[in-house]
């Protein structure tokens, strides 16, 4: 069974540009976690999806926001980037709704604002 | 308020050394589950563990064992006999009901297992 994949691997962004993250979970998993990886803040939850809808979302600011479609695949985006946002992002996916039960993680987007 | 704490920063051994990551954890919940995931350099969070609140029993897997211990509120991992390619950052989580859907991550503690 394939993983978690996520696309694009590395990204290169400037300031107040926009940056879409794609991720595409494990077959039949219907929730998609994302995290944010930074060396100060370590890994913190953004958002997670089930079923399409927004089930909760971690405290970042509105310029970070995703979707689901209906086939599991997930999107996040981030609009006006700060050089704060340079992170790893991760997504992570499970069978169920919550982070009860193991979640798989992609290998991650690295994202660099200069 | 719910709070993973991992005191060890950076742990170097040289293979064929036992080592122990600590967890400290902290929730008012009476259910709850622990995890513990491996990040190697590739950047991918690998699942190793899960445990529920309600069940205390060590596990073994291999040379990676576990000890919950609710009276201290920690979930030590073990690594018997370590080897270079167990090399890693290692993240215990909390997952309770005050978390929503999210695992609340300790900072990691990064292993590097010299030959």
């Amino acid at each position: 069974k394939a993983g978690v994949t996520q696309t694009p691997r590395y990204l290169i962004k400037t300031r107040g540009q926009q940056v879409t993250l794609s991720c595409s979970p494990i077959s039949g998993h219907r929730s998609v976690s994302w995290y944010q990886q930074t060396p100060g803040q370590g890994l913190q939850f953004l958002f997670e999806y089930f079923s399409e809808t927004q089930r909760n979302k971690g405290n970042f600011p509105g310029r970070f926001s995703g979707r689901q479609f209906s086939n599991s695949r997930s999107e996040m985006n981030v609009s006006t980037l700060e050089l704060g946002d340079s992170a790893l992002y991760l997504c992570a996916s499970s069978l169920v709704e919550g982070a009860r039960y193991e979640q798989y993680f992609g290998p991650g987007t690295r994202l660099t604002v200069t | 308020a719910q709070k993973v704490t991992q005191a060890q920063t950076e742990i170097s051994v040289v293979e064929k050394e036992d080592v122990t990551l600590d967890c400290v954890y902290e929730t008012r919940d009476t259910t709850y589950y622990l995890f513990w995931y491996k990040q190697p350099p590739s950047g991918e969070l690998v699942f190793l563990i899960r445990r529920n609140s309600f069940d205390e029993q060590n596990e073994i897997s291999g040379r990676y064992s576990w000890n919950f211990q609710k009276s201290t509120s920690s979930f030590n991992f073990t690594i018997t006999a370590s080897q270079v390619v167990d090399s890693a950052v290692y993240f215990c989580a909390l997952f309770n009901s005050n978390s929503g859907y999210a695992l609340n991550f300790g900072k990691g503690t990064s292993l590097l297992v010299t030959p």
